[in-house]
């Protein structure tokens, strides 16, 4: 199946502190990539659908101007967890697929776990 | 959103097969049911996929019920490797439920 990519893997940074986080789709093109967070021994949530070259989709309570979403490329997606807060430590995990229909298969980066003191 | 609804966790013993049921009773006629499954502190992974008809593919087989309210994902001969969280979501909806917890005994 196709590959997709996070980096970091895992991130520990002090509250008040921007990270940033990379999705790539190392063997297809993706115009479209969605952002997960899951909290322990939680299912995941959807928190924004990332579009290529055009502002990302965000879900209801998501906040737009901390959750920072770019879309660069057909291969790139980053989120950048602004002014970061303990209770943002989470595991971040983003997908991508070939299309958005309902056929398509997503596939699954591994995941960065965040942690914020 | 359509939603699904599985079982909180299931057993099975090593070697033998493992029928995961999945309701979806607010299912669209243009919906795929899709399966993937996460082990801890990794990003799902995909399973299989339908729309209609039964599918099998190495890993699985999806049986979806004529009215498509409800299916099946079926691992023939479960081993260790297979204990995970086995998710089924309608890829419309992209909302992933709680999940079914696989737990598979030697």
């Amino acid at each position: 199946g196709a590959v997709v990519s996070q980096h970091p893997s895992r991130v520990i940074c002090k509250s008040g502190t921007s990270v940033k986080i990379e999705c790539r789709s190392l063997d297809f093109q993706a115009t479209t990539m969605f952002w997960y967070r899951q909290f322990p021994k939680k299912s995941l949530m959807l928190m924004a659908t990332s579009n290529e070259g055009s502002k990302a989709t965000y879900e209801q309570g998501v906040e737009k101007d901390k959750f920072l979403i770019n879309h660069a490329s057909l291969t790139l997606s980053t989120l950048t967890v602004t002014s970061a807060h303990p209770e943002d430590s989470s595991f971040y995990i983003c997908s991508a697929g070939q299309g958005t229909s309902s056929t398509d298969t997503q596939y699954f980066g591994p995941g960065t776990r965040l942690t914020v003191l | 959103d359509a939603k699904t609804t599985q079982p909180n966790s299931m057993e099975s013993n090593e070697e033998e097969p493992v029928h995961l049921p999945c309701n979806h009773s607010t299912i669209s006629g243009t919906d795929y049911i899709h399966w993937y499954r996460q082990l801890p502190s990794q990003g799902p992974e995909y399973v299989i996929h339908g729309l209609t008809s039964n599918v099998n593919n190495r890993m699985a087989s999806l049986a979806i019920a004529e009215d498509r309210k409800s299916s099946t994902l079926i691992l023939h001969r479960a081993t260790l490797r297979d204990a995970a969280v086995y998710y089924c979501i309608l890829r419309a909806a992209l909302v992933f439920g709680a999940g079914t917890i696989l737990r598979v005994k030697s």
